[in-house]
């Protein structure tokens, strides 16, 4: 079955460490994103991508990196810079970057500070 | 700038009941909305969208919303809540040019026996 896969599902992280947070996807879509999700916040962009080697800020790119070398991949790093990374992390793909193609979502990975 | 809001943080219900969640958009332009739903620990899932036509939109798990322009609303309604239902719902709104959404904080609905 298609979809997208993150890993791992829990992460912990020491201070001063940089993680990886992995997105794959096999749904052939071009566009991918990064969310962060705290309690009563929503969901706040981190990073977008809307095709291979290419990709934007979001609202929160600050102590985060991402590539995109591969269309089916969307890795996301959290660097030391961040200094509150304690959240949890999905990663979207959508067919294009048209309005009308809703967002597929992987089951997230939980992030915490050891 | 575009914004979501979804005013009510956490609803209860009695399974059965009727249910609507408010959502509340600001936008340029003909807005792309979306309904998603989180169950704990897992990703979101797309209820239905809307983006031109009828604006009574029908969902999956027998949900539907509403576009009302001059409210600048899409609420979700259900006329009769499962316990299955109990989840975080969330509200979403497209940008076209900058090619990216926008997410309402959630409203959380518990369900009741």
């Amino acid at each position: 079955d298609g979809g997208i896969t993150q890993s791992p599902k829990y992460l912990f992280r020491k201070e001063g460490q940089n993680v990886t947070l992995s997105c794959e996807q096999n749904l052939n879509h071009d566009a991918m994103y990064w969310y962060r999700q705290d309690p009563g916040q929503g969901l706040r962009l981190i990073y977008y991508s809307q095709i291979v080697n290419d990709f934007q800020k979001g609202d929160i790119a600050e102590g985060y990196s991402v590539s995109r070398e591969k269309k089916e991949s969307f890795p996301l790093t959290v660097t030391s810079a961040q200094k509150n990374p304690t959240a949890f992390y999905l990663c979207a793909s959508s067919i294009g970057t048209g309005g009308s193609q809703p967002q597929h979502f992987g089951d997230g990975t939980r992030l915490s500070i050891l | 700038a575009q914004s979501v809001t979804q005013p009510d943080i956490h609803i209860t219900v009695s399974e059965g009941a009727s249910l609507e969640l408010r959502c509340n958009y600001s936008y340029g332009a003909t807005p792309y909305l979306f309904w998603y739903v989180q169950s704990p620990g897992q990703g979101l899932q797309l209820l239905l969208k809307y983006f031109s036509g009828d604006t009574l939109v029908q969902g999956i798990k027998g949900f539907e919303a509403e576009f009302k322009r001059s409210q600048s609303s899409f609420n979700l309604r259900k006329p009769s809540v499962h316990w299955s239902d109990a989840a975080e719902y969330f509200c979403a709104v497209y940008n076209t040019n900058a090619g990216k959404s926008t997410f309402g904080d959630g409203t959380t609905l518990t369900v009741k026996p």
